[in-house]
């Protein structure tokens, strides 16, 4: 299983708020920021929140990303159809001195 | 445009070996960390390796050490990771990724698959 934990899925009707979990240990989550990636069937994955709450460029300032001690939390507001995908959190970990994602969590848009 | 395709996956039988490369244009090669992602079948992400820019720091997940071996050319913008001692479990399409630092990847390659079976 992965070391970061996830719950596997997610659902949402378009406009609600949506939240996706991410829980850690203080050896990844609570010493290290939180990137959260986005992955479409058969794409590769797209960088969506970074530094536990940062947007790159030409992400809508729907999604967000928040930390608190050893878990963290990825929101999507005003959802849309096309928002329908797999979502992963990701840290560093400084035990395992390597990089640790969760088990990714799909996101169905009812 | 940055971009970074990824070659060197194919069929390979237990125990065997192949040489991934990465090519990337449209950044300054050199000012980057550099990582492997992996994706088997059906399955979740999972970081296998990185490489700080100039190749003197590697770290790699537990499954993969003394197995896999993550280099770099930055004469020929390039990423490598040779991959030994190949498993089923193995089995994934690897991604090439670039590092915003040595944990945040901003921006990933198409992939190429590795598949191990006899």
């Amino acid at each position: 299983q992965s070391v970061l934990t996830q719950t596997p899925s997610a659902s949402g009707t378009p406009g609600q708020r949506v939240t996706i979990s991410c829980s850690g240990s203080s050896s990844n989550i609570g010493s290290n920021t939180v990137n959260w990636y986005q992955q479409f069937p058969g794409t590769a994955p797209k960088l969506l929140i970074y530094y536990n709450n940062q947007r790159p460029s030409g992400v809508p300032d729907r999604f967000s990303g928040s930390k608190s001690g050893t878990s963290a939390s990825l929101a999507i507001s005003g959802l849309q159809s096309e928002d329908e995908a797999d979502y992963y959190c990701a840290a560093w970990d400084d035990s395992l001195t390597a990089g640790v994602f969760g088990g990714g969590t799909k996101l169905t848009v009812l | 445009e940055v971009q970074l395709v990824e070659s060197g996956g194919g069929l390979v039988q237990p125990g065997g070996s192949l040489r991934l490369s990465c090519a990337a244009s449209g950044f300054t090669f050199s000012n980057y960390w550099m990582s492997w992602v992996r994706q088997a079948p059906g399955k979740g992400l999972e970081w296998v390796a990185n490489i700080k820019q100039d190749g003197r720091e590697k770290y790699y997940v537990d499954s993969v050490k003394g197995r896999f071996t993550i280099s770099r050319d930055n004469a020929k913008n390039s990423l490598y990771l040779q991959v030994n001692s190949l498993r089923a479990e193995d089995t994934a399409v690897y991604y090439c990724a670039r590092g915003n630092d040595y944990e945040t990847l901003d921006y990933w390659g198409q992939g190429t698959l590795v598949t191990v079976s006899s």
